[in-house]
């Protein structure tokens, strides 16, 4: 399994500002996410946060909004940048690990979440 | 785009079993079917996958059709805890990504 941690659990920001989310993992792991999740709605896949690259994007979601970083196997951080109103969402910062007890297939775990108001 | 469809909402008394339906009729034949839920204010939470047959852990049952165009979560005696949003997931093979549906809103009051 993977214990996720991410920072601020929640925060209220002015427009125009950027926020970084930060997502620390207890173990190494390749394959980590960020994903959005608007106000009563399901979650939207937003980034692949690749070690040692560039992150790669889902449609509909670019680097000068959302720029990641992803410096070493336990960390990544995604950026929130010129909020608007339209951001305040729920970001999840997500891994998977492949686990041969669970029918070898990989398992994904999730953080808590960062609660984001833009007002 | 998802490549499941859900029920929007279910209700369930405590103590009775959860059935949870999911259609996912242009399932690939390597790729499996992932339950996750979420607790409100949490993160999304595994509970089963299978590929082709039905499986049994300490969460829930998962019972997949033979053509495996659909599947069914079972919660055997669901608990007020058990609310929660219960996405059906079939993990696509070409991109190895779980894309999220809108999944089933599942109440269960006492």
């Amino acid at each position: 399994s993977a214990v996720i941690s991410q920072k601020p659990s929640r925060d209220i920001c002015q427009r125009g500002t950027s926020l970084t989310i930060q997502c620390q993992v207890d173990s190494q792991v390749t394959m980590m996410f960020w994903y959005r999740q608007q106000p009563g709605q399901s979650l939207t896949l937003i980034a692949t946060a690749n070690q040692g690259s560039e992150a790669t994007y889902e449609s509909g979601f670019v680097i000068d909004k959302f720029p990641i970083s992803r410096p070493n196997l336990t960390f990544s951080t995604l950026t929130v940048s010129n909020m608007s109103p339209e951001d305040s969402s729920i970001y999840l910062c997500s891994v998977e690990i492949y686990n041969p007890d669970r029918g070898s297939v990989t398992e994904a775990f999730f953080g808590q979440g960062t609660r984001l108001t833009v007002v | 785009d998802a490549k499941t469809t859900q029920p929007t909402s279910m209700d369930c008394a405590e103590g009775r079993a959860a059935n949870l339906p999911c259609n996912h009729s242009t399932i690939s034949g390597n790729e499996y079917v992932y339950w996750y839920r979420q607790i409100h204010s949490q993160g999304p939470q595994y509970i089963i996958h299978g590929l082709k047959n039905n499986e049994t852990n300490e969460m829930a049952s998962l019972i997949i059709t033979e053509d495996r165009k659909s599947s069914t979560l079972i919660l055997p005696h669901a608990t007020l805890r058990d609310t929660a949003v219960y996405y059906c997931i079939v993990r696509d093979s070409n991109t190895d990504k779980l894309i999220f549906g809108t999944g089933t809103r599942l109440q269960v009051f006492p």
